[in-house]
């Protein structure tokens, strides 16, 4: 119940291209849902983050979408570009104040030329 | 403002052997937490402390500890080193009580574990 799952595990697209990461999760307790961003010998950092109550968050290229009924959100970016090329985490907090994230497996973005 | 400081970066140890790692958070922050990230498990939450207090703690065994000092910097151990425990160990400060957004966690560069 505590999981997040992401998918796909490895994404490739063109320069240009809309890269889409999907993840759900189980415990309707989460309230808040981050998405981190690492390149290479890098720790993660926090890319965009949405609250339950926004089915919608854009931050430049990059957009949260939000199905609470669903339990499931996903990450968009826009106009891709080779520097986008990460790892992308979605996670999930618990209410409470608590900082224990649980993380989904991450996702592996290549944005070729 | 400094970011999260780990050490050592690197570090090669042999099985059976015990590991230390050091973590110094951002100034200010006072919540310390560790996560082990493996290439087939992804993040793995290990532990978080608050005031020197071990507020959470994950599915690791009891060989994995740690602890904060008054000063907030934390740091972790793992006793008998297995293959296994191969892995990039990030530490991660926050502010607490969560405010704004929801709290974000800033993590350091980690500290890459290999053991023989």
């Amino acid at each position: 119940q505590q999981q997040v799952k992401q998918s796909p595990q490895s994404l490739i697209v063109q320069k240009g291209g809309i890269s889409i990461i999907n993840c759900a999760y189980e415990n309707t307790a989460f309230d808040y849902f981050p998405w981190y961003q690492q390149f290479p010998g890098k720790g993660p950092a926090l890319l965009i983050a949405i609250r339950p109550d926004v089915s919608e968050k854009k931050e430049g290229r990059f957009t949260i979408s939000f199905n609470k009924s669903a339990k499931q959100f996903s990450l968009h970016i826009m106009d891709s570009q080779p520097g986008d090329s990460a790892t992308y985490f979605c996670a999930a907090t618990l209410s409470g104040g608590y900082q224990k994230v649980t993380f989904g497996t991450g996702t592996k973005l290549q944005v070729i030329p | 403002k400094a970011g999260v400081t780990q050490t050592p970066r690197y570090l090669i140890k042999t099985r059976g052997q015990q590991v230390t790692l050091s973590c110094s958070p951002i100034s200010g922050h006072r919540s310390v937490s560790w996560y082990q990230q493996t290439p087939g498990q992804g993040l793995q939450f290990l532990f978080e402390y608050f005031s020197e207090t071990q507020r959470n703690k994950g599915n690791f065994p009891g060989r994995f500890s740690g602890r904060q000092f008054s000063n907030s910097r934390s740091e972790m151990n793992v006793s008998t080193l297995e293959l296994g425990d191969s892995a990039l160990y990030l530490c991660a400060s926050s502010l607490f009580p969560r405010q704004g957004s929801g709290g974000e966690l800033f993590f350091g560069e980690g500290s890459r574990l290999t053991v023989l």
